[in-house]
Order: structure tokens, then C-alpha cells, then sequence
């Protein structure tokens, strides 16, 4: 079966702080794709990545950087020099090759202040 | 196109009664998702479409629950004799398959509160 695990449940950071959110998935497939969605306050899930299961080169995309490792099954998302406006709920997840129907953590609520 | 369009934003209805939302995805996409999204929970998956087809169903969807796509454009999701436990965050995605999988775009959700 699969599953997405975000132990966080919520971090709580000081603006400028860099950021860490964990993600740990379990899946049978050798193929599969894993995401991470930002939901603001507004409630529209807006995408920030996606990797495929053979791409495990770490990305970075402005202050944002993704840690990928089959061999512990994970997926980290850091954000270096936290904002105000990082405030919000994100979303591991992870869907089949053949499907792009997503299985969702629970999200991790990161609150920034100022 | 502005991305995926879900209609009503929110819905308040009695126990008992039937309400229906309406998807419209990005135009070029032929796969469409539907989620439901409780309270401090990630969105679970309910159905999805490629094209008019219904290709699966998760365990969540009851019989109280119907989903269709006609044409291959916009879906509908209804629910019949509501419960208070319906009460959640209704999302609707969209994606396309002609690339192989890409990410799937996100509505700003449906509300439904069952009083």
C-alpha cells in the first residue's frame, strides 16, 4: 500500500529562518512521482515540484530546495530564509507512474513571524 | 484559461438533502480528479476520469455519491441525502496524460456544510 508520512504537524520559525519539513514515503512501485503543494489560507493547493523516482538529483528553485533519498524514503523540503508569506499548510504526496491520482500526507502548518 | 473553476465556493445544506458541484478543468486536460479535504487532514482521493470514462472509485465514494463526466469536458459531483459527516473541502484537479503525467492543478475547492 502506499502512504505519505508528515511527522510535523506544525513548526513554528522566526522570519529568516531557514526551514526544514520532512517527508517519508512507502510505496511498492519502482516507479512513482512525489510532490509537495503549498495550501495557503485561501485553499487552492498550488504545486511546487515534481520528481520522479529515478531523478534523485536535489533541486533548487529560489529559496526553495528538495532533498530526495530512495534509500531512506525520503523527501525533505527546505526553505532557506523563511517569509512572512511561506505561512501555510504543505502537502508531501505521492501518485503512480500509470495515474496521476495523488495519496497526501497529512501536511505540516509552518507559521512565520515577523 | 484560468486554471480549474469549481462552482458554488460554498454550500450550507440540511441533512437529508442532495447537493451537486461542478468542475470545469483546464481545457486541454483530459484526466479530472475529485478529493475531499477534512479539517486538519490531507485530501483524499474520491474519483477520477480520463476523458467521460470513470476509470476508479475509491472505497470513500458511498452509493450516496456520484460522479460524472459527459463529454469529457466538465464533471459533476452529487451527493444524496447528506450527512453531517459530509461536511469537508470538495476539490477538484485537473491533468493530462498526452505527457506522460504532469502535476495536477488544483480548484479553489467547494465547501459544504451539513446542518
Amino acid at each position: 500500500a502506499q502512504k505519505v508520512t508528515q511527522a510535523q504537524t506544525e513548526i513554528s520559525v522566526v522570519e529568516k529562518e531557514d526551514v526544514t519539513l520532512d517527508c517519508v514515503y512507502e510505496t511498492r512501485d519502482t516507479t512513482y512521482y512525489l510532490f509537495w503543494y503549498k495550501q495557503p489560507p485561501s485553499g487552492e493547493l498550488v504545486f511546487l515540484i515534481r520528481r520522479n523516482s529515478f531523478d534523485e538529483q536535489n533541486e533548487i528553485s529560489g529559496r526553495y530546495s528538495w532533498n530526495f533519498q530512495k534509500s531512506t524514503s525520503s523527501f525533505n523540503f527546505t526553505i532557506t530564509a523563511s517569509q512572512v508569506v511561506d505561512s501555510a499548510v504543505y502537502f508531501c504526496a505521492l501518485s503512480e507512474a500509470d495515474t496521476d491520482k495523488l495519496i497526501f500526507g497529512t501536511g505540516t502548518r509552518l507559521q512565520v513571524f515577523p | 484559461d484560468t486554471g480549474v473553476s469549481q462552482n458554488p465556493r460554498h454550500k450550507i445544506t440540511k441533512r437529508g438533502q442532495n447537493v451537486t458541484f461542478r468542475c470545469d478543468p483546464i481545457s486541454e486536460h483530459n484526466r479530472l480528479y475529485w478529493y475531499r479535504q477534512t479539517l486538519g487532514q490531507g485530501p483524499e482521493f474520491l474519483t477520477y476520469f480520463q476523458n467521460e470514462a470513470q476509470l476508479e472509485k475509491s472505497r470513500l465514494l458511498s452509493d450516496r455519491f456520484s460522479a460524472e463526466r459527459p463529454k469529457g469536458s466538465f464533471s459533476t459531483l452529487e451527493i444524496q441525502r447528506t450527512e453531517q459527516g459530509d461536511s469537508a473541502m470538495y476539490l477538484c484537479a485537473s491533468s493530462s496524460s498526452w505527457t506522460g503525467g504532469t502535476e495536477a492543478f488544483f480548484g479553489q475547492g467547494t465547501r459544504l456544510t451539513v446542518v
